[in-house]
């Protein structure tokens, strides 16, 4: 296993374009998670799924983001008409259900640059 | 709402020198973690702690959990230069619904 793979590894945009990242978790893992990093900041909280079902998103998640994981696998995250507050390096983490208070397996990241 | 506050948030140091980072919250945590960050990378797990009161080692790092499982430590002794990076502290809770939050870390540079 490579563990988890984020793509693209950066982003740059135009303010208004729409962007979509993806996430390939470790195969076991049944939970994937989404954090969005900004600089001095440590990650923040956006949403999970176990399988395909989205069981929680944050307040920070606003009605421009989407999150989706169709077949329980991989899961896409996608900005609607960006804005330059968006940009941030958008994290991905797995886990296996129960195990997640161990710890989280993290991708390298997708940074987003609004220009 | 749940927080975790680390401290410092920024330390420069010699190589050799010991130090220690701290992690505070008023929450009471089900575990709390450790993860190194280096730029332009995702954070990767260092330890979990489970137990008020644990202590875990690993090589040259100490991590210790509060007895009231609110507040955990690390320690680093005889830093060297590959030790630089961003050190966070993350904690799940029951009351947070097990999800993980972090803290806003702390920033080690160890100068050789």
């Amino acid at each position: 296993d490579t563990g988890v793979s984020q793509d693209p590894r950066h982003k740059i945009t135009k303010r208004g374009q729409n962007v979509t990242f993806r996430c390939d978790p470790i195969s076991e893992h049944n939970r994937l998670y989404w954090y969005r990093q900004t600089l001095g900041q440590g990650p923040e909280f956006l949403t999970y799924f176990q399988n395909e079902a989205q069981l929680e998103k944050s307040r920070l998640l606003s009605d421009r983001f989407s999150a989706e994981r169709p077949k329980g696998s991989f899961s896409t995250l996608e900005i609607q008409r960006t804005e330059q507050g968006d940009s941030a390096m958008y994290l991905c983490a797995s886990s296996l259900a129960g195990t997640g208070s161990i710890g989280y397996t993290f991708g390298s990241g997708t940074r987003l640059t609004v220009v | 709402t749940q927080l975790l506050e680390q401290s410092p948030q920024f330390l420069s140091i010699q190589e050799g020198e010991n130090l220690t980072v701290y992690c505070n919250s008023s929450s009471v945590f089900s575990s709390l973690q450790w993860y190194r960050q280096e730029p332009g990378e995702g954070p990767v797990l260092l330890v979990t702690v489970v137990t008020g009161g644990e202590v875990k080692k690993l090589k040259r790092l100490t991590f210790q959990f509060g007895d009231a499982r609110k507040d955990s430590s690390l320690h680093i002794t005889a830093a060297q230069p590959g030790d630089t990076g961003l050190y966070l502290c993350a904690g799940a809770s029951q009351a947070g619904g097990f999800k993980t939050i972090f803290g806003a870390g702390t920033r080690l540079f160890v100068k050789a």
